[in-house]
């Protein structure tokens, strides 16, 4: 299986920050990622598919970037609203793997 | 509108068995794909299990850590699809959702408690 390795596990920043989280794969695996926001108490929304193709309606702020086996999703001004747990997911192959997850928080 | 309803989540003992449902709506069921994902309380996703559509002939593909307990399958006259689980574990215990990753279509989940 692909393990996908998220960091930092968790973070704090202030609103306006610039913020970025790393997600390595075990193997290559080509543009096949996504990553996900899920606030407290909700279901996962996609905000990044294909690696760096941002989702209709999700702003712009929100960018992702790499291929192979480094990705990076980066919030380039951190809002309010942002303050979430961020997976990424790797489509390549089977069995699909999420990272452990990055959670952002208030500081 | 697009909506995927699961159910049929229980407290389990065990070594018992459930079977999880997911009503679609808004979408052709045979058109599309369809993700188990599922997230232990207050810990991350993980992927379990897909029915491919009927393009790619419903074949289904499992994680490890399910292979050989769950099954997945379904019920195109019913627009649903079924999560039968065997030999529930402590550790299966979580929140289940269905989804269709590809879509970014999410049900709201159904919860399954496994424990003595």
């Amino acid at each position: 299986d692909i393990q996908m390795t998220q960091s930092p596990s968790a973070m704090s920043a202030s609103v306006g920050d610039r913020v970025t989280i790393t997600c390595r794969a075990s193997q290559a695996i080509s543009s096949s990622l996504a990553w996900f926001q899920q606030r407290p108490g909700k279901v996962p929304k996609r905000l990044i598919y294909d690696a760096s193709y941002l989702e209709s309606g999700v702003p712009s702020r929100f960018s992702g970037s790499g291929s192979g086996t480094e990705f990076t999703l980066t919030i380039s001004s951190l809002q309010p609203e942002d303050f979430a747990t961020y997976y990424c997911l790797q489509h390549y192959i089977y069995p699909r793997t999420f990272g452990q997850g990055t959670k952002v928080e208030i500081k | 509108e697009v909506q995927l309803v699961e159910s049929g989540g229980d407290l389990v003992q065990p070594g018992g068995s459930l079977r999880l449902s997911c009503a679609v709506s808004g979408f052709t069921l045979s058109d599309h794909s369809i993700d188990w994902v599922r997230q232990a309380p207050g810990k991350g996703l993980e992927w379990i299990g897909r029915t491919r559509d009927r393009a790619n002939s419903y074949t289904t593909e499992y994680a490890a850590s399910v292979k050989g307990r769950f099954i997945i399958s379904r019920d195109a006259s019913k627009s649903s699809l079924y999560l039968q689980m065997n030999s529930l574990r402590t550790e299966d215990t979580a929140l289940y959702y269905c989804t269709a990753l590809i879509d970014d279509y999410w049900g709201q989940g159904t919860l399954v408690t496994v424990s003595s």
